[in-house]
Order: C-alpha cells, then structure tokens, then sequence
C-alpha cells in the first residue's frame, strides 16, 4: 500500500521560475514531513521539513506548505535555479516508528 | 565529520549467489536505516535497527536480513539473489530512536546488479 502519493513524476521549469511538487498522505498518523534532494551518484539528503501543527515553513528559497484537513503537502522552489535540477523525494513518518516513508521521486529539471 | 560510508560501491551477483552490503552510521548515530531504491520505485524501507536490536522491517521477503553490531555499522545480507533484486540500496543514520527529526543522513548507496 502506497501510502504518500507524488506528482508530478517530473517537471521542467524555466530558470527563475517556481517549481511546485505535490504529495498526499493517507496515514493521518503520520507527524513529520521532510522533503530529500537527491543528485545523481548521490543518496538523498534532508531539505527541509515541517510538522502538522504549523502551515508554511520556509528556508531560503524552499517553502513547505501544509494542508491537514486535505492530507496534502507541498515543496516551493522559488527563483529556480539549474542548480536545483535533481529528483526530490517527499517523505512521512509517525511518533514511535522512526522509519521513513516516501513518495515516488519527482525529476526536476531547470532549463536556462 | 565523515558522513555515511557504504561499502562496495558496485557490485554484480549472479541469480541465486548470496551478498552482503556494509554500512558505517555517521559517529554519534545509533540507528541504522536500510532502503532499496529500484528504479522508478522510489526509495523502499527495508530494515531499522537501533541500540543493536531490530525494531523494524519492511515488506520484503526473509531472505533479506541484517544485523547493527556494537559500534552502531550495519551490515544488508540477501540470500538466494533474483534479478528483480538489483537496485540501489541505501543506508542511512540518525541519532536514535525518538531523535528522528534531526534528520537522517544517507550515503551513497551500493549499485546492486543481478544477471
């Protein structure tokens, strides 16, 4: 059972554009949001996240929003860069159980 | 502070051989997380352990196994390997149980071919 769902699968956005992902949860015991930014050759790692009590964090040029009565989350990528051209995986976990779960990968590509 | 090392890098197996997957935790990390990333599957759970104990697997079959030994390293072992088996797996650490918001820390994986 897939339990965080991810669109779109991949997404080209114009530099200096914003790049939006989208994830929704069925699990509503789910407490903890990250999001992960994977390079080719390279493991994921944590961008940012965000827990249910609150509905927006930012850092920077990222921006979480959070929907609890929809289930649903959001990453922002503001003023895209070709740097930020990399696969971004949202992710959930619960109070309890420290394992991740996470949606299917969304491959982003900023064109110049 | 050295980060997540996973040993070997590549590896190619043959249908039905067995392998095993190392992996070095970050110093201060007492969990260990395992995931398969196959292609267009995005990342799947496979084992955690804290402390040395396992506390939680995920829906593979028994020939997947591990174990966490007293300096927090983990080791992947996969018996009886199916082609169906290559993929990336990652390893990943924490600072433990209870501690998951400091975030996990993945390596860079071991590239799993099976013909």
């Amino acid at each position: 059972q897939q339990q965080v769902k991810q669109s779109p699968q991949s997404l080209i956005v114009q530099k200096g554009g914003i790049s939006i992902i989208n994830c929704a949860y069925e699990n509503t015991a789910f407490d903890y949001f990250p999001w992960y930014q994977q390079f080719p050759g390279k493991g994921p790692a944590l961008l940012i996240a965000i827990r249910p009590d609150v509905s927006e964090k930012k850092e920077g040029r990222f921006t979480i929003s959070f929907n609890k009565s929809a289930k649903q989350f959001s990453l922002h990528i503001m003023d895209s860069q070709p740097g930020d051209s990399a696969t971004y995986f949202c992710a959930a976990s619960h109070f309890g159980n420290e394992k991740l779960t996470f949606g299917t990968g969304t491959r982003l590509t900023i064109i110049p | 502070e050295a980060g997540v090392t996973q040993s070997p890098t590549h590896l190619i197996k043959t249908r039905g051989q067995q392998v095993t997957l190392r992996c070095s935790p970050i110093s201060g990390h007492t969990s260990v997380y395992w995931y398969q990333q196959a292609l267009g599957l995005g990342l799947q759970f496979l084992l955690w352990y804290d402390e040395g104990e396992e506390r939680n697997r995920g829906n593979f079959p028994p020939r997947f196994s591990g174990r966490q030994f007293p300096n927090y390293s983990s080791e992947l072992n996969v018996n009886a390997l199916e082609l169906e088996d290559s993929a990336l797996y990652l390893c990943a650490s924490s600072r433990g149980w209870g501690r998951r918001e400091s975030g996990y820390t993945f390596g860079s994986g071991t590239r799993l071919t099976v013909v």
